[in-house]
């Protein structure tokens, strides 16, 4: 299975600021995902980071608040700007490989105050 | 849309009880059917799935069976143990096959020694 690594594993920002996530995988996958995990809530689903173009959101969410970039098939960075307190949760990426089933990250734990 | 109802929890039991977290979806087509676990301190990992119909997804002792006239994908596991302490989420994947996963609330389970 795929190993994932996510950068940073938490993180407490100032409000109004920006922050970008890392995601990088040791092997090339066919589709990656941002999730969002609310305190206390289940997984929603941002984005599906797209490999060379823009991302592709989900209802709810915006480009220009989650900025997404996948330059290959190996790496993503998801982008949370102009932080509010209601950013405060954790952030997960996923791949799925070889078109099997998806994997996860341990997920960036952001606090926002 | 897609989504998925779980039972809500938390569920507290004792040790080589039997476990069961139900769980129903709403799915245009034939979706797969996961069932993930967060250990605590861990991130999200697969624990089983079911692609079609009456298939029976297992692992770890626990099984949960696709029931398309019910539209049902309930966990269970007949002698639970304290290492089974973590939370459960089950997940949908959309009929379309781009593997964007939906997710239910997720339910907290707790077994004492």
């Amino acid at each position: 299975s795929a190993v994932i690594s996510q950068k940073p594993s938490r993180d407490i920002c100032q409000r109004g600021t920006s922050l970008t996530i890392q995601c990088q995988v040791d092997s090339q996958v066919t589709m990656m995902f941002w999730y969002r995990q609310q305190p206390g809530q289940s997984l929603t689903l941002i984005a599906t980071a797209n490999q060379g173009s823009e991302a592709t959101y989900e209802s709810g969410f915006v480009i220009d608040k989650f900025p997404i970039s996948r330059p290959n098939l190996t790496f993503s960075t998801l982008t949370v700007s102009n932080m509010s307190p209601e950013d405060s949760s954790i952030y997960l990426c996923s791949v799925v490989e070889m078109n099997t089933e998806a994997f996860f990250g341990q997920g960036t734990r952001l606090t926002v105050v | 849309g897609n989504s998925v109802t779980q039972m809500e929890g938390p569920v507290t039991l004792s040790e080589e009880a039997f476990l069961t977290i139900n769980c129903t979806y709403t799915a245009t087509g034939y979706p797969s059917l996961f069932w993930y676990v967060q250990y605590p301190g861990e991130g999200l990992q697969l624990l089983l799935k079911a692609t079609k119909a009456d298939d029976k997804g297992s692992n770890k002792g626990f099984e949960a069976t696709y029931r398309k006239e019910t539209t049902s994908f309930h966990l269970e596991k007949g002698s639970v143990q304290v290492s089974d302490s973590a939370v459960y989420f089950c997940a949908l994947s959309d009929p379309g096959g781009d593997y964007k996963l939906s997710f239910g609330a997720g339910t907290t389970v707790t077994v004492r020694a």
